[in-house]
């Protein structure tokens, strides 16, 4: 299975300041086709998790342009530009390369 | 956009066996693969495995392996996943969670989680 680690485990931010979360993967996610099967998802309190970016770097339907991601490989960045209020939640990276899908262990996001 | 209804909560024992549903609404069954993803209270997520309705195929993680069964009925639109021989452990909020068959295996659209509490 593919192992995946994240980093940091929590995050305090002051709005308006940027963020970035770090994702590791065990192997490459790089497909042969030149897309890297990285998803990254947010759970906010209370709630399901919800689709952020696929592929690494493809924002999902009505994803705030402040969130974007980048990586290939094994090495994966998701950055927030200038965090508000409603960012606040446990984000999630996600290979989806091959089945077992994995996670990893999610990084809670507090506004300072 | 898909729309996702889980069934609600359940309160089991344990050895015994829950059944949880979910209806998708809004998008084409056949076009998606149901995922279905737990949370353990204060952990994260863990896929469980998933199906592929229009050719009925599934893939389950090892770990579950023997223990979980996800069937689709296309007729309802709807994916259930049943947990046997449950344990305390078992306690977690159960999502679906489905994607375009074409978009690789990401989980564009997820349910509200059902609850499975097993206790004695």
């Amino acid at each position: 299975d593919i192992v995946m680690t994240q980093s940091p485990l929590s995050l305090p931010v002051s709005p308006g300041e940027p963020a970035s979360i770090s994702c590791r993967s065990s192997q490459s996610l790089l497909h042969n086709n030149g897309f890297n099967y990285l998803d990254w998802y947010l759970q906010k309190p209370g709630q399901s998790p919800q689709l952020l970016i696929s592929l690494a770097s493809n924002r999902a339907s009505g994803v705030p342009d402040r969130f974007s991601g980048s990586g290939s490989g094994t090495d994966f960045t998701l950055k927030i530009s200038r965090v508000e209020a409603e960012d606040v939640g446990v984000y999630y990276c996600m290979q989806a390369r091959q089945t077992p899908l994995t996670f990893g262990g999610g990084t809670k996001l507090e506004i300072k | 956009q898909v729309q996702m209804l889980q069934s609600g909560a359940e309160v089991k024992k344990p050895g015994s066996s829950v059944k949880v549903s979910c209806k998708t609404s809004n998008g084409t069954f056949s076009s998606y693969t149901v995922s279905w993803v737990r949370q353990a209270p204060g952990q994260g997520l863990e896929w469980m495995g998933r199906i592929v309705p229009i050719i009925a195929v599934t893939n389950y993680a090892q770990k579950f392996q023997g223990r979980v069964t996800i069937i689709a009925d296309r007729s309802t639109s709807t994916a259930y996943m049943e947990l046997t021989s449950l344990r305390f452990e078992d306690t977690a909020v159960y999502y679906c969670a489905s994607g375009l068959i074409e978009g690789g295996n990401t989980l564009d659209n997820w349910g509200q989680g059902t609850l499975v509490t097993v206790s004695s």
